[in-house]
């Protein structure tokens, strides 16, 4: 497609339950990034590939989450173990280069956990 | 992380009407973007920012990068329903992460 896109868009977990939200990058972007945006919130960053090498993880906020991009294309955000205040929508993004002022976002996963 | 405080928070306005808003900052960047996200999507850039003082327009919008390069500021001239949406201010100090304002909310009543 032309643009990123994420799936699925909405979800659903009981707390405890692991989930698994995918985002597809713009073809040939060679930066993504992962944000999370709570309720009423700007995005805030999670981690940053660029190609499938993780070369910054600082937003990650607990060793619950994890992300990957192994071919350096599709890229995963897995959190496992889902808590209440993992209920937020997930961004994914990516851009051309790194140092880029456009990064393209996707329409994002909104995750709820119960 | 870095501090971005928008102002208003929020902003209810009539159809025709310019609107204003501004992000400040206790650091000094090198680059200021404006985002705008629409209800249930991503973010989309609006303009880039470069250097002090500098004054940048795409179609109705216009924006200021700060003399001190601690803010912003945001105009909208004669607003349309579709300006709805919430405004982000944007910098990325490593060229990497993005840090985001907190956001105003616009409302346009027709």
């Amino acid at each position: 497609g032309a643009g990123v896109s994420q799936s699925p868009r909405y979800k659903v977990a009981k707390r405890g339950q692991d989930v698994a939200l995918r985002c597809d990058p713009i073809s040939g972007h060679v930066s993504l990034f992962w944000y999370q945006q709570a309720l009423g919130q700007g995005p805030e960053f999670l981690t940053y590939f660029q190609n499938e090498a993780q070369l910054d993880k600082s937003g990650l906020p607990s060793d619950r989450f994890f992300a990957e991009r192994p071919e350096g294309s599709v890229s995963t955000l897995k959190i496992q173990r889902t808590q209440q205040e993992d209920s937020a929508v997930y961004l994914c993004a990516s851009s051309f280069t790194s140092g880029s002022e456009t990064q393209y976002f996707g329409p994002g996963t909104r995750l709820l956990v119960l | 992380g870095q501090q971005l405080n928008q102002s208003p928070q929020s902003m209810f306005i009539q159809e025709g009407e310019d609107v204003s808003m501004n992000c400040t900052s206790s650091s000094i960047f090198n680059t200021w973007l404006w985002y705008k996200q629409d209800p249930g999507e991503g973010p989309v850039l609006l303009i880039a920012l470069y250097k002090a003082g500098e004054l940048t327009s795409n179609g109705r919008l216009t924006a200021q990068f700060g003399i001190t390069r601690k803010d912003s500021f945001l105009n909208i001239s004669a607003s349309i329903p579709s300006d709805v949406g919430i405004y982000f201010c944007v910098t990325y100090p490593t060229g990497n992460q993005f840090y985001f304002g907190t956001g105003t909310s616009l409302t346009v009543i027709p």
